[in-house]
């Protein structure tokens, strides 16, 4: 029962390099997310997405970049990184369907510091 | 735009004593309202709310809907210490967005 599975779990870069977060899920969900938390907040809608080939901005998508070319992966690009990317990442998704979906089911979260 | 606003930010009370949790939203296209907890890691479901006036319960946990007013509210009675998170209000739209979160520390 894998679920959400996000890699790596834990990341330092330093100013101006990029990386990219891994999300994979496998219980065939339609919709994903991904969310940033800082210290003390809540989570911000980075970007999602409905479908494979099918994305959108959330809140906060500056900074960052995605892509769905299949159901199971949703990667999350950091081009240039900044210290105010410092924070936590969380990958999620969902079933998608109407009227009622399912819950979101989270991974485990990524930590990334820049420095 | 979606919005969902949480109330307290937090919130410290004592072993046994009862707290309510507050959310109130805008969102286009509502689906349903979910509650979360979190301790220092993802986020666990807690409740997911569709249709007003119906209470959702699991143990010392109880949560109900108000679509006319756009509220939830989440009651923990009898409080204890592992209540102690970060309680988060969601609202499932077009997309999931998700409130600031209140804090509850529960003291021994």
């Amino acid at each position: 029962n894998a679920g959400v599975t996000q890699t790596p779990k834990f990341r330092i870069l330093k100013i101006g390099q990029s990386m990219t977060l891994q999300c994979t899920q496998d219980m065939n969900h339609n919709y994903m997310y991904w969310y940033r938390q800082d210290p003390g907040m809540g989570l911000k809608l980075i970007y999602y997405s409905v479908g494979a080939g099918i994305t959108d901005k959330g809140e906060v998508p500056n900074g960052y970049n995605v892509s769905r070319s299949t159901t199971e992966d949703f990667p999350l690009r950091l081009e240039l990184a900044a210290p105010s990317q410092t924070s936590v990442y969380f990958c999620a998704s969902s079933l998608g369907r109407r009227p009622m979906n399912t819950e979101a089911f989270f991974g485990q979260g990524t930590r990334l510091t820049v420095v | 735009e979606d919005k969902v606003v949480q109330s307290p930010l937090s919130l410290v009370v004592h072993e046994g004593d009862t707290v309510t949790l507050n959310c109130s939203y805008e969102v286009t296209n509502f689906r349903s309202l979910l509650w979360y907890k979190q301790e220092k890691k993802a986020p666990t479901f807690l409740f997911m709310l569709t249709s007003s006036g119906i209470e959702k319960k699991s143990g010392r946990l109880s949560s109900i809907l108000d679509k006319k007013e756009l509220f939830s509210i989440l009651n923990i009675t009898a409080t204890q210490t592992g209540d102690s998170a970060v309680y988060l209000c969601a609202v499932d739209g077009n997309k999931l967005v998700f409130g600031a979160g209140t804090i509850l520390r529960v003291k021994s």
